[in-house]
């Protein structure tokens, strides 16, 4: 069935650094790409999309591209604030596929230390 | 208020209690979604509603009952949990049922004793 697979956290970072965090898919057909974020004490915010191939989502200074030939959206900031500090959730949404439902990956927990 | 919330935001209860908990959404959507949230593990859609109508039940036990009297409001009724139900509750709403981008409130952290 339809998965996300996403790098295990906790990552921890100093300001301003870069930030990578792997996610790679499995599905059928072309689903849509998200990456979701949760701040401490509160729900899921979507953060970015990208609904086909080769699609750039772009928000608050992150990026992810759809990386279909790799099946990866991998989320990037090229500098990362004490603020940006929360689990990072890697989903996809499989329109017509078994499942009909967005799939979440584990998250990832990014710390940014002053 | 907008967005969707939730309550109450923490709930502690035994294995033989009765409890409910409740989410609201002020988006105008017509489907909602109750997730469990727990360690180490990805998100568990538990239900889905659309227009009011169940639309998925991801075999969840039946000491979990959802209600969902309008498409403004949704309910999960809880009795007789065990230790393992111990998670964050989220819930969710989008603008249909088959809703990729989704709203989610600041959940319930659900404690059973």
């Amino acid at each position: 069935g339809d998965s996300v697979t996403q790098m295990e956290g906790p990552v921890t970072l100093s300001e301003e650094a870069f930030l990578t965090i792997n996610c790679t898919y499995t599905a059928t057909g072309y689903p849509s790409l998200f990456w979701y974020v949760q701040y401490p004490g509160e729900g899921l915010q979507l953060l970015l999309k990208a609904t086909k191939a080769d699609d750039k989502g772009s928000n608050k200074g992150f990026e992810a591209t759809y990386r279909k030939e790799t099946t990866s959206f991998h989320l990037e900031k090229g500098s990362v604030q004490v603020s940006d500090s929360a689990v990072y959730f890697c989903a996809l949404f499989n329109y017509g596929g078994a499942t009909n439902k967005l799939i979440f990956g584990t998250g990832t927990l990014l710390a940014v230390q002053p | 208020e907008t967005g969707v919330t939730q309550t109450p935001r923490h709930l502690v209860m035994g294995m033989t209690n009765k409890k409910s908990l409740k989410c609201e959404q002020h988006l105008g959507h017509n489907a909602m979604y109750w997730y469990k949230q727990s360690a180490k593990k990805p998100l568990e859609l538990m239900f889905v509603y659309s227009l009011e109508e169940r639309v998925e039940n991801n075999s969840v036990p039946s000491r979990f009952s959802p209600e969902c009297p309008n498409s403004s409001h949704l309910f999960l009724h809880l009795h007789t949990l065990q230790p393992e139900d111990s998670a964050l509750y989220l819930c969710a709403s989008s603008q249909d049922g088959q809703g990729a981008q989704q709203y989610f409130g600041p959940g319930t952290r659900l404690t059973v004793t």
